[in-house]
């Protein structure tokens, strides 16, 4: 069985400082991990994803994850926080077990950049 | 990336009446899904739906429920049938690239269609 849980509900950074959204995953698989962004009133957009080449994934707007195994993490990460990070963030997994390439999502982590 | 379009963006509906919510996809794509996500809560599957085949539902979801068409590979409905307050949610329906292409097991996500019952 696939599952994520991310472990942050709510995190609030400073606009400038460092981001850092946690997420562990649970699969039976090799899976394939994604981040996924949703803004107030808007759709779903893809920030980034894993699907077993390179551990460290650069994904759009200055964020990255890395896959790490051992620990079954999927961080994502961003360098300097901007005021138009302000979002809900999902980390999401997907394996071939499932029907088709199903997404899993998890709970979200709201972010909230203050100035 | 695949261009898709949903329709309607939002409705509010009476209790006991049915909705059916129409998605678009700017190419043909072999999986199409359903979520649902209710009010500050994440995303949850509904069905997984592939053209020329009854649509498969995940558990908690019936098709008597959540009736889904897929008549070909740019189009799927879901209905949500005899609707109650519980059901106001954003249903949103997605598309997987197609295996051979670039946009291998990447998913794009409609806007979403708001509803609410009253």
């Amino acid at each position: 069985a696939q599952s994520v849980t991310q472990l942050d509900s709510h995190v609030s950074v400073s606009e400038g400082t460092p981001v850092l959204l946690r997420c562990n995953y649970s699969s039976s698989y090799s899976p394939s991990l994604f981040w996924y962004v949703q803004h107030p009133n808007k759709g779903l957009q893809l920030l980034l994803k894993y699907t077993s080449a390179a551990t460290l994934v650069k994904g759009i707007n200055g964020f990255e994850a890395e896959f790490k195994k051992s620990e079954t993490s999927f961080h994502l990460t961003k360098p300097s926080a901007h005021m138009s990070d302000a979002a809900e963030y999902f980390c999401v997994v997907s394996d071939q077990a499932d029907s088709g390439y199903a997404l899993n999502f998890g709970k979200g982590t709201s972010l909230l950049v203050t100035p | 990336s695949a261009v898709i379009s949903q329709k309607p963006s939002r409705d509010i509906c009476q209790r006991g009446t049915s909705l059916t919510i129409q998605c678009q996809v700017d190419s043909q794509v072999t999986m199409m899904f359903w979520y649902r996500q209710q009010p500050g809560q994440s995303l949850t599957l509904i069905a997984t739906a592939n053209q020329g085949s009854e649509a498969t539902y995940e558990s908690g979801f019936v098709i008597d429920k959540f009736p889904i068409s897929r008549p070909n590979l740019t189009f799927s409905t879901l209905t949500v049938s005899n609707m109650s307050p519980e059901d106001s949610s954003i249903y949103l329906c997605s598309v997987e690239g197609e295996p051979t292409s670039a946009l291998n097991n990447e998913q794009f996500f409609g806007p979403g269609t708001r509803l609410t019952v009253l």
